[in-house]
């Protein structure tokens, strides 16, 4: 199980990070990825393989593992109106892939 | 550029059955595997069902429950989500998702636009 906040919120301009705790097995144990959902849109990938950007996404977007509180974390720095939307982070455990619960980020 | 763009959603009475379609392009299913991912109004998203890159693994999230079969025809580059059975909590938009290359096809990287399905009488 993965476990995100429900809801974060940060003015533009300023830098906001989002957790993803992994309740059960090492949060190393398997790449985490982060997809972002504007309303109304459909999701986009924006962290690959717990830190790698796809082409086109903004520098802006970081990610790292942190293993001594087992989470993932998403950073997004120089916020932009544009970047309120939902986040979600998402790995795979077996043979079973996880989605945590999304965060609301609130760009003010 | 990799594209997937989902059909065969509307609205289906409980009981029936309906089947989707993502039909794929930019990519080769025999490199990749394609997820199906739901999302009920105002929820986050679920996972129902992987198929992989050989087509010999297919996998399904609690939320097939034994009602959804994912299949694929390489050569129309087209996945399928066969859904039996359906019910009310069923109702949901339904996206197609790419995954990365060979064994990483857990790793999604791309999704569709979604279709919906709604299940009511």
């Amino acid at each position: 199980m993965l476990t995100q906040p429900h809801s974060v919120s940060e003015s533009p301009g300023k830098t906001v990070t989002i957790s993803c705790t992994r309740s059960s097995g090492s949060i190393a144990s398997s790449y985490v990825q982060w997809h972002q959902q504007r309303p109304g849109s459909a999701p986009t990938t924006v962290i690959l393989e717990d830190n790698q950007r796809p082409s086109g996404v903004p520098e802006r977007f970081s990610a790292s593992l942190d293993t001594s509180s087992n989470s993932a974390s998403l950073t997004i720095s120089g916020l932009k109106t544009e970047d309120e939307a939902d986040y979600y982070c998402q790995s795979y455990v077996g043979n079973t892939v996880l989605f945590g619960g999304g965060t609301k980020l609130t760009v003010l | 550029q990799v594209q997937l763009v989902e059909s065969g959603g509307g609205v289906v009475q409980p009981g029936r059955s309906l089947r989707l379609a993502c039909a794929v392009s930019g990519f080769t299913l025999r490199r990749y595997g394609v997820h199906w991912v739901r999302q009920t109004p105002g929820r986050g998203l679920e996972w129902v069902a992987v198929i992989s890159y050989d087509g010999r693994d297919k996998d399904y999230g609690d939320s097939a429950n034994g009602r959804f079969t994912i299949s694929r025809d390489t050569s129309k580059n087209t996945v399928f989500l066969q859904m039996n059975s359906l019910r009310a909590e069923d109702t949901a938009v339904y996206y197609c998702a790419k995954g990365s290359s060979g064994s990483y096809y857990w790793i999604v990287d791309n999704w569709g636009q979604g279709v919906q399905v709604t299940v009511s009488s």
